[in-house]
Formats: C-alpha cells, sequence, structure tokens
C-alpha cells in the first residue's frame, strides 16, 4: 500500500528556531507538492516539484522558508527562523504530473511555534 | 484562471439522510475534478474524480458526483449519511495538462447529528 509519509507529525517548537520537515514521495511518483492548511487561510500551496527541480515556490515566503528535494525519495520544507505564525498544519503531496495531476496526500506535519 | 467556489462553509446532516455539497469550478477548457475528504487530524483522501466520459462518477464511501458543464458544477452527494462521514470535503479542479497544481476550493465541514 504505497503512502506518502512526513514526520515529524507533530512539532513544537519556540520562535526563532529552525524547523525541517520531511516528505516520502510515493515511489515513482515525479511531482511533490508543499500545502499549508490553516483555519484562517485554508489549504494554501507553497511550493512544487516535478523530477526534484522546483517549478514554483511563489506561494513561500523566501526570506524563511526554503523546499529542497535532495533526491527523488527526499523533499524537505524548512523554516528558519520559526516564527508564531507559521504554526499550521504542513501536507506534502505526490502525484505522476498526468491526468490533472492527481495528488496523494500524506498525513501532515502540525508544527505549533511559541 | 482556475478557481473553484465551495458555497457552503459547515453543513449539519442526520444520519441516514441524504447529503448533496456543492462546487462550482471555473475553468476555460476541460476540466480535471476531483473531491478530497479530510477526517480530523488527518490528511485529504481522494474520494472520486472526473476526467471524461459518463458525468455521473461513483467514488468510494458510497459517494457520487455528477459533472454539469451547463452549471459548471460538479456536486457531491451520499444518499444516506453515516455518522463516519462527518469530516472537511474539499473540491478541486486541474488541467488537462497536468503541469500546473490543482486548484481546491475552501472546504466545507459536514456535521452529522443523530
Amino acid at each position: 500500500d504505497a503512502r506518502v509519509t512526513q514526520t515529524p507529525r507533530d512539532k513544537v517548537t519556540e520562535m526563532g528556531q529552525e524547523v525541517t520537515m520531511r516528505c516520502q514521495p510515493i515511489l515513482g511518483h515525479n511531482t511533490v507538492f508543499w500545502y499549508r492548511q490553516t483555519m484562517m487561510q485554508g489549504l494554501e500551496l507553497l511550493a512544487y516539484f516535478r523530477n526534484r527541480a522546483p517549478l514554483d515556490d511563489s506561494g513561500m515566503p523566501k526570506d524563511r522558508f526554503s523546499a529542497e528535494m535532495p533526491d527523488a525519495t527526499l523533499a524537505t520544507l524548512k523554516i528558519q527562523p520559526s516564527e508564531p505564525r507559521d504554526s499550521a498544519v504542513y501536507f506534502c503531496a505526490s502525484g505522476t504530473g498526468g491526468m490533472g495531476n492527481e495528488q496523494f496526500f500524506g498525513p501532515g506535519t502540525r508544527l505549533t511555534v511559541l | 484562471a482556475q478557481s473553484v467556489t465551495q458555497p457552503d462553509i459547515h453543513i449539519t446532516v442526520s444520519e441516514g439522510a441524504s447529503l448533496e455539497l456543492r462546487c462550482n469550478y471555473s475553468y476555460g477548457a476541460t476540466p480535471y475534478l476531483f473531491w478530497y475528504v479530510q477526517s480530523p487530524g488527518q490528511g485529504l483522501q481522494l474520494l472520486l474524480k472526473y476526467f471524461s466520459g459518463d458525468t455521473l462518477v461513483q467514488g468510494i464511501k458510497g459517494f457520487e458526483a455528477e459533472f454539469k458543464r451547463s452549471q459548471s458544477s460538479f456536486n457531491l452527494r451520499k444518499p444516506s449519511v453515516h455518522w463516519s462521514d462527518a469530516a472537511e470535503y474539499f473540491c478541486a479542479v486541474g488541467a488537462s495538462s497536468g503541469n500546473t497544481p490543482l486548484v481546491f476550493g475552501k472546504g466545507t465541514r459536514l456535521s452529522v447529528i443523530a
């Protein structure tokens, strides 16, 4: 049963600390998405990659957020320094890039910045 | 640009009653349409999708949706709701090229009462 996995599932940190979230896409999927979900804004696309290359990261605050794919089995989203307004659930999703871009979501990382 | 509108933020139905969640989309060509469900504390799970062909699409958990091009709608239905259906439901539209991310609606929260 192929699934997208995310670690950690929960993270509590203090303002100013660095946070790294990891995602393992489904094997064979070449497109990876990062979303942020909050009560106020709903589901927001932060960035996405195809074949490990960033295609769009316009939804991401550039000064503190960075997203990378060191290899085809790992995507990372880093926040440095973190702020309380970054508290949200961060989802990773993967797909094959075809047929309307059907996406498969991970369970999310719930981030709380104090 | 693509957009998705889910007019109902929150719906409450009685267990056993029928359900219809509304979704309207804006897209210049033939869209690829999706419904996802998010249970509390979980990621998004695909319920069903429409790519082409029969406009009435069957999904998992007894859900179905009907694509109506003339109304730019893709409403989700279930004839008899179960308490376990209480969740957040998201409609999404994708481009036929598959090279752009899905656009999600803001979601409709479904509550089920006895």
